[in-house]
């Protein structure tokens, strides 16, 4: 069974500029995470799909971030304009459901984004 | 609000040491507790899983047992092995709303040979 996938795996982006992210979850996963993991912490989600809609987005800087997951499938995650402090690596998560105890969120590899 | 407080690294162990990682919630209700693993360049996995008060994880050697009347979910392994060497973080899962999980800082173990 593939994994999650993300891409690019690195990035390097002048402040100011834009940047976007995509992710390919786990084929039949209803569940999708975006999270940022600044160095030397723990991730924070940024939003969470059910399918190709948002269950939760309080903690995505809306004003600069946005994301979309059409047709319940892929996602994509941007950042427009980018900030020194949003250098981090951002982890896209699949679930094949999103509620219950039971739940088990797969990884991807994440992006590192490095923002000069 | 919800929290996960870790031990703070890096851990080095010798191969064959015991290991400890700490770990304390801050939750209302019941959360589901978890541990993941990170190795170098690669995502989270989940290593090991408890859903209610007085369960036992365990996966590959290691085992964390959810305390409720101390709020802690403590990682160990008996015999840990260069292999091993990665960053551990620890997670609650609200089981009410949107079901988010929140996750400790992480804790990295280095172990030599």
């Amino acid at each position: 069974e593939a994994g999650v996938a993300q891409s690019p795996r690195y990035k390097i982006i002048e402040k100011r500029q834009s940047v976007a992210f995509w992710c390919n979850p786990i084929s039949g996963h209803a569940t999708l995470y975006w999270y940022q993991q600044i160095l030397g912490q723990g991730p924070k989600l940024l939003i969470q799909f059910q399918n190709n809609g948002v269950v939760d987005d309080s903690q995505l800087p809306k004003d600069r971030f946005s994301a979309e997951r059409l047709k319940g499938v892929d996602s994509t995650l941007k950042i427009q304009p980018a900030k020194l402090e949003d250098s981090a690596v951002y982890l896209c998560a699949s679930s094949l459901i999103g509620l219950g105890p039971e739940n088990i969120q797969y990884f991807g590899a994440g992006t590192r984004l490095s923002v000069l | 609000g919800d929290s996960v407080t870790q031990m703070e690294g890096p851990v080095t162990l010798s191969e064959e040491a015991f290991l400890t990682i700490n770990c304390t919630y801050t939750a209302t209700g019941y959360p589901s507790l978890f541990w993941y693993v990170q190795y170098p360049g690669e995502g989270l996995q989940l290593l090991l899983k408890a859903t209610k008060a007085d369960d036992k994880g365990s996966n590959k050697g290691f085992e964390a047992t959810y305390r409720k009347e101390t709020t802690s979910f403590h990682l160990e392994k008996g015999s840990v092995q260069v292999s091993d060497s990665a960053v551990y973080f620890c997670a609650l899962r609200k089981n009410t709303g949107g079901f988010k999980t929140i996750f400790g800082a992480g804790t990295r173990l280095f172990v030599k040979a």
